[in-house]
């Protein structure tokens, strides 16, 4: 069984401040998703990375997958009120296999005005 | 379109009761899949279906059971509630390809008592 380790579990911050985000297992994934969930809300993908060492940026957002493809991170510049909620990574396995992804337990964040 | 829909929003249930919990997209995805999500848990696969008419277990399928008749629809059916099954659920479609997109559903609160 393949796991993913989110850390932290929370965070609260300020607006403004920055903030980095990780993703770990032990296992090798095929690609890594990051989803942001809202209260009350289904989970909402925000990227897709697959190439190992692969960066994405989303306007204040920067997803990185690791040179392994084990683990991932996601940064957050200067960030918003907005931005709060629950960041869940998720991976796939590979193979015939890619339609069922594994998910971490998340980190939910708050950033407060 | 209106994406994927699940009914009801919130129910009770009393120990030992029966329900379905609906879920529909209008994406025309083949894959679709069955979550519940505890509290600090993640999102746990129960079901998934690669098309209409194949299902398989998840992660944690015992006490529910799903079928797949068309490619809209996807339910999911709890025969004798146990209060271990309070948690959301949530129904989600996938797009083909390696690097599919999972939408989700707004979910289903289940309390159980």
């Amino acid at each position: 069984t393949q796991l993913l380790e989110q850390s932290p579990q929370f965070l609260s911050i300020q607006e403004g401040e920055n903030l980095t985000v990780y993703c770990n297992s032990s296992s090798v994934f095929s690609s890594l998703q990051w989803y942001r969930q809202e209260p009350g809300e289904g989970p909402v993908l925000l990227v897709t990375v697959v190439t190992g060492g692969e960066v994405k940026k989303l306007k204040r957002l920067t997803f990185q997958f690791g040179d392994a493809r084990k683990d991932s991170s996601l940064h957050i510049t200067a960030a918003q009120p907005g931005d709060t909620g629950l960041y869940l990574c998720a991976g796939a396995p590979g193979g015939g296999s890619n339609y069922k992804l594994t998910f971490g337990k998340g980190t939910l964040l708050t950033v407060n005005p | 379109n209106a994406g994927v829909t699940q009914t009801p929003k919130f129910r009770i249930l009393k120990i030992g009761q029966s329900m379905t919990l609906q879920c529909a997209q209008d994406m025309n995805h083949n894959y679709m899949y069955w979550y519940r999500q505890d509290p600090g848990m993640g999102l746990k696969l129960i079901y998934y279906s690669v098309g209409a008419g194949i299902t398989d277990k998840g992660e944690v399928p015992n006490g529910y059971n799903v079928s797949r008749s068309t490619t809209e629809d996807f339910p999911l059916r709890l025969e004798l509630a146990a209060p271990s099954q309070t948690s959301v659920y949530f129904c989600a479609s996938r797009t083909s390809g390696l690097q599919g997109t999972q939408y989700f559903g707004p979910g289903t609160r289940l309390l159980v008592l």
